[in-house]
């Protein structure tokens, strides 16, 4: 198994182009999230899913947009980069909210704005 | 905002001696869980404990959770070399919703 694989590993971007950090998973896992880590901070919930079709906003959602059309896709959109969104991103899955199983992480996509 | 809190930030110790990390939290959760990030990689999931468990074991690694207290324990015992990573903790909430919220960490070295 793959487990999840996040797209690409390291983006350059300049500050207004928008961008897709692309997230699969082949668990079949129903949960799926994006997290934002910078120094300091810890991880923070972006955004998340529960199934597909179905989406909600974390502790950090402003100037990101989340789809999920398929249980296995979770991308995440960056609107209009901006300097701030400079950061590592994670996506990470679960079944059953995690309960007896814990989260499988991505390797994490590393966005410099510029 | 973070939920848990990891202490101590940073601990270095030497290969074969105990390491301890202490984690709290402010609301009631559904479960605790344990992550190892190495340098530069993912987060591991290492351990998880229940609301309703005191205490867990899975091989070296022994984590304790007092709901009372709002804390929780990681215990690694006879550290190696290959320990050294950050250590967080997360917690489930019981909101209904499946998200984890994550402290800051805490960075272990072990030396040889």
């Amino acid at each position: 198994n793959a487990g999840v694989t996040q797209t690409p590993k390291f983006q350059v971007l300049k500050t207004g182009q928008s961008m897709t950090l692309q997230c699969a998973q082949d668990m079949n896992h129903e949960y799926m999230s994006w997290y934002r880590q910078d120094p300091g901070m810890g991880l923070r919930l972006i955004h998340y899913s529960v199934g597909a079709g179905i989406t909600d906003q974390g502790e950090v959602p402003n100037g990101y947009n989340v789809s999920r059309s398929t249980t296995e896709d979770f991308p995440l959109r960056l609107l209009s980069a901006a300097p701030s969104q400079t950061s590592v991103y994670f996506c990470a899955s679960s079944s059953q909210g995690g309960f007896n199983y814990g989260y499988t992480f991505g390797s994490g996509t590393r966005l410099t704005v510029v | 905002s973070q939920q848990g809190e990891e202490d101590p930030q940073a601990l270095s110790i030497q290969e074969g001696e105990n390491a301890t990390m202490n984690c709290s939290y402010k609301t009631s959760i559904n479960n605790l869980q344990w992550y190892r990030q190495n340098s530069g990689r993912g987060l591991v999931h290492l351990i998880l404990i229940r609301s309703n468990e005191r205490e867990k074991h899975s091989g070296r690694l022994r984590v304790t959770l007092d709901t009372s207290k709002k804390s929780s324990s990681l215990l690694i015992t006879a550290s190696r070399a290959a320990d050294t990573a950050s250590y967080f903790c997360a917690t489930e909430g019981g909101a209904g919703y499946s998200t984890l919220t994550f402290g800051k960490g805490t960075m272990l070295l072990v030396s040889p």
